[in-house]
């Protein structure tokens, strides 16, 4: 079982729409979780941070946390043809080590 | 800029030779990580330093994989005799705080071994 599991898509939405990611992970010890973007050919970009179980709204991203559920969503409202990338989740644990482990990502096309 | 930087961007090296991968952070950020991504995967955990200490060292998949950050700044990462199998991205990200929990990240160094 992966430690970070994502659907690897390609995840298909029209433009105005909302995009809705999923992550799960297996550390019950973990502490923070990430979302980054990353264009093709490019390296990841922090979009959202979230460390506490409920919802974090930034502009039209909203991350969700479940620790219970060991379960991250990243919602993208109005989806725009320059949201389309890969959308990595990342999970990051102090108990043992210092390691941010990464799902393999979920590819987003948002259609004009 | 004041963003991470990393060089080469791209190196191509023969199978045997030693490669230095070099890192430069965001100026006072305390956490240092380097990555290796292989196509259509994320990132993945290679070692991790704060400041000039090498906290965690459990993602290096082999004992030719060396990592320095002797200054608590700058980085390399040294590959030797490097195999086909080390083609990959690169990645270097660093992080204000300890632990580096919200990182920042480099645009890579892309190795092809041949």
């Amino acid at each position: 079982q992966k430690e970070v599991e994502q659907n690897s898509g390609p995840l298909s939405v029209p433009e105005g729409a909302i995009a809705s990611l999923n992550c799960t992970y297996s550390d019950r010890g973990s502490q923070s979780f990430f979302w980054y973007r990353q264009y093709s050919g490019k390296s990841p970009e922090l979009i959202m941070s979230i460390y506490s179980n409920g919802d974090k709204e930034d502009g039209r991203f909203t991350a969700q946390l479940n620790k219970a559920s060991q379960y991250v969503s990243l919602l993208i409202r109005d989806s725009q043809p320059s949201d389309s990338a890969t959308y990595l989740c990342a999970v990051s644990s102090h108990t043992g080590g210092f390691k941010t482990i990464f799902g393999a990502g979920t590819r987003l096309f948002v259609k004009a | 800029g004041a963003g991470v930087s990393q060089s080469p961007r791209y190196k191509v090296a023969k199978r045997g030779q030693d490669v230095a991968l070099r890192c430069d952070p965001i100026s006072g950020h305390v956490s240092l990580f380097w990555y290796q991504q292989a196509l259509g995967q994320g990132p993945e955990f290679l070692t991790y330093f704060q400041n000039e200490a090498q906290l965690d060292k459990s993602g290096l998949p082999s004992d030719r994989f060396f990592a320095e950050r002797p200054e608590g700044s700058v980085s390399t990462l040294k590959i030797q005799r490097t195999q086909q199998e080390d083609s990959a991205v690169y990645l270097c990200a660093s992080s204000l705080f300890a632990g580096g929990d919200e990182q920042f990240f480099g645009p890579g160094t892309r190795l092809t071994v041949l």
